[in-house]
This record gives C-alpha cells, structure tokens and sequence, in this order.
C-alpha cells in the first residue's frame, strides 16, 4: 500500500526568504508526482507535475525535483510572499492519486 | 476552459438525512474521483470513475454511499442516510486518463451533519 509523508507539518519562514517543502512515498511504481496548494475552505489548485521519467519541473518561483529511486521530492520556493501561504500537498499517481497529510506554509510579512 | 464544477459549496443537514453532491468534469476528460478530505488530513479516494465505469470503488462505503457517473461525463455521489462522521469536504477531480496527465480539482463540497 502506498504511503505519502510530508515534513514538516507546518512551517513558518520570513518573508522573502526561500523554502523546501519534503514529500516521501513508500512505491516506487508511479506514473506521476503532483503538488497542490490548498487556501482554507478551497479546493486543491494544481501547481507542478512531474512524470516518472523526468527529475524536475519548473514554474515561475518554483521548482519541484524527483528521484523516484529514493522515493523522494522537493518542493523549492524561492523569495517567499505572504500570498504563498496555504497548504501544500503532494500527490503520487498509480492506480490512483495518493496524498499526504500536507505542509502548512505561513509566511511573515 | 472550465474547471471542474461541483455543488453545492455548502451543505449543513441533519443526521438521518440523505445528500447529493454533483460533479461536471473537464470536458474531455475520461478519469473522474471523488475524494473525502477530512480537517487536517489529505483527501481520500472515495471512488474512480474511467468514463462511465467505477473501476474502483474499494473505499466507498457501500452501505451509505453511492455514486454514479451516467453517460461518462457527470457524476453524483449521494449518502443515504447521513451521519456525523460523514461531515467532511468531498472533492471531485478530474484528468484527460489515469496514467501520465495531470488532475484538476473542483472547489468541493463542505458538508456538515448535525
């Protein structure tokens, strides 16, 4: 059965400052790797996607890296906004997509 | 383009009762979910649609829980009857198929059971 962790929980960070956020899942056997970001009482808004085949994605501020190998990815953030807070979830793709629990991102203006 | 549609947004019922959610895909989009999201936690498969076939439903709790998705575009999940541990975000989400594209989710369904 796959497991998805995300460490840490929560985080809270300095405006401006860059971050990382840590995924880990327990099967290697995906097609796919997704974060989201979640706003309190909203949906889920898709930010990165990452096939098995690559090692990273980029958009705007940030980068998302995997090694499937080690069962591993990160989330980068660079120069932190107070309207990156929310919560960040990543998501493993096989017979469905499995979630963690999520990191919950404030920044300090 | 449309994202996915879900309503209602809000639902307060009275334990006993039943509810429906419904759900309109990305049009074009083959793979549909239901996913229950309780507070703090990450959402859980409920049931996965490929068009119109539920091709898992391991998670659905058959007893109270059913779902159907007609004509392979919109679904309905419905609980009949509700208790209070139902009270949770349903989210609907949908992809073009299961193996290598991306999903998009709706704005989910906050249900409180009283």
């Amino acid at each position: 059965k796959q497991e998805v962790t995300q460490i840490p929980a929560a985080l809270s960070v300095p405006e401006g400052e860059n971050l990382v956020l840590n995924c880990s899942f327990t099967d290697s056997a995906i097609y796919n790797l997704q974060w989201f970001r979640q706003d309190p009482g909203k949906g889920l808004t898709s930010l990165l996607l990452i096939q098995s085949s690559q090692r990273e994605q980029t958009s705007g501020r940030l980068n998302a890296s995997l090694d499937k190998s080690s069962g591993r990815s990160t989330l980068y953030i660079a120069a932190s906004q107070p309207g990156d807070s929310a919560t960040y979830l990543c998501a493993v793709t096989h017979e469905k997509l499995t979630f963690g629990t999520g990191t919950r991102l404030t920044i300090i203006p | 383009e449309a994202g996915v549609v879900q309503s209602p947004r809000y639902k307060i019922i009275e334990k006993k009762q039943p509810v429906a959610f419904w759900c309109n895909p990305i049009s074009g989009h083959n793979t549909l979910y239901w996913y229950r999201q309780n507070l703090g936690q990450g959402p859980e498969l409920l049931i996965r649609y490929e068009n119109e076939e539920a091709v898992d439903d391991s998670q659905l709790p058959k007893d109270r829980f059913s779902a159907e998705r007609l004509k392979g575009v919109d679904s309905t999940l419905k609980i009949q009857p509700a208790e209070l541990g139902d009270s949770a975000v349903y989210l609907c989400a949908s992809s073009l198929d299961l193996s290598s594209t991306e999903a998009f989710f709706g704005q989910g369904t906050r249900l409180t059971v009283v």
